[in-house]
């Protein structure tokens, strides 16, 4: 395997089921993020982890729970979510690095984004 | 909030023909991507523009940075139906992370 991958690709719940996503890099990167994608509007960042340690979490509800158990592996755990939780869930890996540029350091944050899962909230 | 608007939201144009997308922001990036999305697939990155004024060509893709790093274009030369799909443009300031527009969803037709 290459790059990242997500399972499952495609999944429909109930809003009383529980599942997880799971996601995996094939690349050596330091972070990891879950992000979501609905119909006309930007994708939304809802988690990083870096070095396996959750440095953003933005105000997302806690019906989303995501670990991250080593630095290859991601999971969004699923629970009681809503219809209007039905998206796109994208993780995608990035390697932080510092970069000097006339004397100012920055991230170049270039991500690389697994397939995505469809998911369905019935 | 840093925000980036993409214009046109939705563009179809005929094989062949030349076309031009934006992305604007009233907030200075220190570098700034562009990806495209296919269906049924996650973005892939395309190019990461840092300097103000910047070119940089891609095949028949030309992006460019503006000069106070608020604002990119990216050009497309002789569109093809494979350069269907939605282009996404992403702000990088500092240490937070990437911001991304709603991005211009391009369909050509052979």
């Amino acid at each position: 395997e290459t790059g990242v991958t997500q399972t499952p690709r495609h999944l429909v719940m109930g809003m009383t089921n529980k599942k997880s996503l799971k996601c995996e890099q094939h690349l050596g990167h330091n972070a990891m993020y879950w992000y979501k994608q609905s119909a006309k509007k930007p994708l939304e960042l809802m988690f990083v982890y870096s070095l396996e340690e959750r440095v953003e979490n933005n105000s997302v509800p806690s019906r989303f729970s995501p670990e991250c158990p080593n630095s290859s592996h991601l999971f969004l755990h699923l629970h009681t979510l809503q219809p209007e939780d039905s998206a796109l869930y994208l993780c995608a890996s990035s390697q932080e690095v510092m970069n000097r540029y006339r004397d100012r350091f920055f991230h170049m944050y270039e991500q690389f984004f697994g397939p995505g899962t469809r998911l369905t909230v019935l | 909030t840093q925000l980036l608007e993409q214009s046109p939201q939705f563009l179809s144009i005929q094989e062949g023909e030349n076309l031009t997308v934006y992305c604007n922001s009233s907030s200075v990036f220190s570098s700034l991507q562009w990806y495209r999305q296919e269906p049924g697939e996650g973005p892939v990155l395309l190019v990461t523009v840092v300097t103000g004024g910047e070119v940089k060509k891609l095949k028949r893709l030309t992006f460019q940075f503006g000069d106070a790093r608020k604002d990119s274009s990216l050009h497309i030369t002789a569109a093809q139906p494979g350069d269907t799909g939605l282009y996404l443009c992403a702000g990088v300031e500092g240490n937070t992370p990437l911001v991304f527009g709603k991005g211009t969803r391009l369909s050509v037709i052979a």
